[in-house]
């Protein structure tokens, strides 16, 4: 049973518009929620995360909203550019963290010049 | 510079013969682990190690073998590969007491097994 759930599994964003992807628990003992970023050839770098008791992050351009009562949490990438182009990776953990990442399957996003 | 390196970084192999992949990191961190990425999959877990000596299966371990005799080095054996086992591999490493944001991972291993 997969316990994260990751939609799109693939993305094509104009340059300059807002690219969203979006993410489903099962959980409820899940308490950390970081967003990966891979680019080809390299290993995931994280790129922001969360934990349920906020409601919105947001760090640059990159922003996540979390929905408690609904079991979700989304990434928004704000004025999308062509650097963006990578797979993102939505994860889960228990104990903040502490625990292995659960992660969900992907999203390979690419910002049209 | 703080890293976690894999070696190899490719490498083509063929049913049954035994092969290691390792994995090294110089921050002193006491946790390591390893994934596979597979296309539509995501990330999955196959062992960890919270400290020297101390191993755990993850979500996938079947098939793979791990050690950790020094505190560096994490590497990740395959006694006999098969071609399920075709993948992409991450090694990584972080503080016991850190949560993932302080998590590092390698460049990947690219397999695959004939």
């Amino acid at each position: 049973q997969q316990q994260v759930k990751q939609s799109p599994q693939s993305l094509i964003v104009q340059k300059g518009g807002i690219s969203i992807i979006n993410c489903a628990y099962e959980n409820t003992a899940f308490d950390y929620f970081p967003w990966y970023q891979q680019f080809p050839g390299k290993g995931p770098a994280l790129l922001i995360a969360i934990r349920p008791d906020v409601s919105e992050k947001k760090e640059g351009r990159f922003t996540i909203s979390f929905n408690k009562s609904a079991k979700q949490f989304s990434l928004h990438i704000m004025d999308s550019q062509p650097g963006d182009s990578a797979t993102y990776f939505c994860a889960a953990s228990i104990r903040g963290g502490a625990d292995g990442l659960t992660f969900g399957k992907g999203t390979h996003l690419i910002i049209q010049p | 510079e703080a890293q976690v390196t894999q070696n190899p970084r490719y490498l083509i192999t063929v049913t049954g013969k035994k092969l290691t992949v390792t994995c090294s990191q110089n921050m002193n961190h006491e946790y390591m682990s390893w994934y596979r990425q597979d296309p539509g999959l995501g990330l999955r877990q196959i062992y960890y190690s919270m400290n020297v000596e101390v191993t755990d299966k993850g979500d996938v371990p079947e098939g793979y073998k791990v050690s950790r005799k020094e505190k560096r080095n994490f590497p990740l054996i395959l006694e006999s590969p098969s071609p399920n086992q075709t993948s992409l591999y991450f090694c990584a490493s972080r503080p016991l007491a850190g949560g993932v944001e302080t998590q590092y991972f390698g460049p990947g291993t690219r397999l695959l097994v004939l």
